[in-house]
Formats: C-alpha cells, sequence, structure tokens
C-alpha cells in the first residue's frame, strides 16, 4: 500500500525562526513529490521535485528530494506569521494519481 | 480569472437526499480530479478523468458518480448522502503530461 509520512504533524515557532519540515514516502511508480501549502481553502502549489539532489528556491521556501531514501524536506527561513498553513506533501504516481500525506500544521507566533 | 471553480461552496443537507457539486476549469488542462479532505485534513482521491474517460476510481460507494460532460467540466453526483459523507470536497485539474494540479476552492458538504 502506498504511504505517504509527514512529521511532525504540528508545529509552533515564532516569527525569524527557521523550519524544516519532513516528508517520507513508499509508493510504486514515484513519478514526482510536490508539496503544497493550505491555509483556509485551496492548496496552492508550492514545488515539484522529480530529480534528486537538486534544491527548488522560492523566496524563502526550499526543497529537496532524495529519491534513495525515499524522503523531501521542506525548509522555510525567516518565517513570519503568513507562513501559518497546512503543509501538504504528495506523490505522483501513474495515470497522474496523487497519494497526499496528512500535512504539517505549522503556526509562527508573530 | 478563477481557474478552477466549484459550486457550491457551502451545502447543507439531511441524510438521504441527493446532491451534485459542479466544477469547472479554464485552464485548458486534459486531466480532472475529486479529492475528498476529511476532518483530519486528509486529501484522498476519489476519481480522476482525462480526456473525459474514468481513469482511476478508487475504493469510493457507488453513491458517488463523476460527470463530463466535456473536458473543462467534471461534476460530482451523490446520491442517498449519509452523515460520513460530511467534508470538504475538492476539485483540480492538471495537464495531462504533469501531476501538478491546481485546486479549486472546495466545497464544504454537511449532512445532517
Amino acid at each position: 500500500e502506498d504511504k505517504v509520512v509527514q512529521s511532525p504533524l504540528s508545529l509552533v515557532v515564532h516569527e525569524g525562526d527557521t523550519v524544516t519540515l519532513n516528508c517520507s514516502y513508499e509508493v510504486t511508480n514515484f513519478r514526482s513529490l510536490l508539496w503544497y501549502k493550505q491555509e483556509k481553502k485551496a492548496p496552492t502549489f508550492l514545488f515539484m521535485l522529480t530529480s534528486s539532489g537538486i534544491e527548488k528556491k522560492s523566496g524563502r521556501l526550499s526543497s529537496i528530494l532524495d529519491k534513495k531514501e525515499l524522503f523531501s524536506i521542506l525548509n522555510i527561513t525567516a518565517t513570519q506569521t503568513g507562513d501559518s498553513a497546512v503543509y501538504l506533501c504528495a506523490v505522483g504516481i501513474w495515470n497522474n494519481d496523487m497519494r497526499f500525506g496528512a500535512g504539517t500544521r505549522l503556526t509562527v507566533k508573530p | 480569472d478563477t481557474a478552477v471553480s466549484q459550486t457550491p461552496k457551502y451545502l447543507v443537507t439531511q441524510m438521504g437526499n441527493d446532491k451534485s457539486i459542479k466544477c469547472e476549469q479554464n485552464l485548458g488542462h486534459d486531466t480532472m480530479y475529486w479529492y475528498k479532505q476529511d476532518s483530519k485534513k486528509f486529501l484522498k482521491i476519489m476519481f480522476s478523468y482525462n480526456n473525459k474517460e474514468l481513469i482511476i476510481n478508487e475504493t469510493v460507494p457507488n453513491r458517488f458518480s463523476p460527470k463530463s460532460p466535456d473536458k473543462a467540466h467534471l461534476n460530482l453526483h451523490i446520491n442517498s448522502l449519509e452523515l460520513g459523507d460530511s467534508a470538504v470536497y475538492f476539485c483540480a485539474s492538471s495537464p495531462g503530461h504533469s501531476v501538478e494540479a491546481f485546486f479549486g476552492q472546495g466545497t464544504r458538504l454537511t449532512v445532517v
């Protein structure tokens, strides 16, 4: 059975802190790993990773994939209150299907 | 312009009723999906349509039926609603060559 496990499940930090969110997976027919940010409503796309060891960066967010150890991390530096959200990891498998993790709820306090 | 739009945003209904949720995307994507997000925030795929053909059908009760009149629309019909159907339902779409999905704003369904 395909599994996507995120840790921690929740995290509370203060503005300016750096956080690392983890995602490990066991799936058949891996195609890609995706990170989404979900605030109140729709998940919004952050990154898609397909190759090991290549960091993707967008502002204060970055992510990297390790296909040998089957995990990915999402880093957020200099956190702001607007980063408070649930961060979802999803693994794309065959036929455009995706398996989501349970998410990490990040709370950034002023 | 809204890329993936679904209606209604909120739906409160009684057990046993039949309801529909509509979804439209204007991105020209080939694949559309329905996801269910339960109270624990777990997103699970329900259906996927690619060029009007159902290609994924997870172990979803047959009370749920997707209907796609054309490539830009994927509606979800639910018959004989049960309390356990209460959740947020998300529609999404992706280009045929990629799993990067764009989500609608969700429909919060409450069955009372």
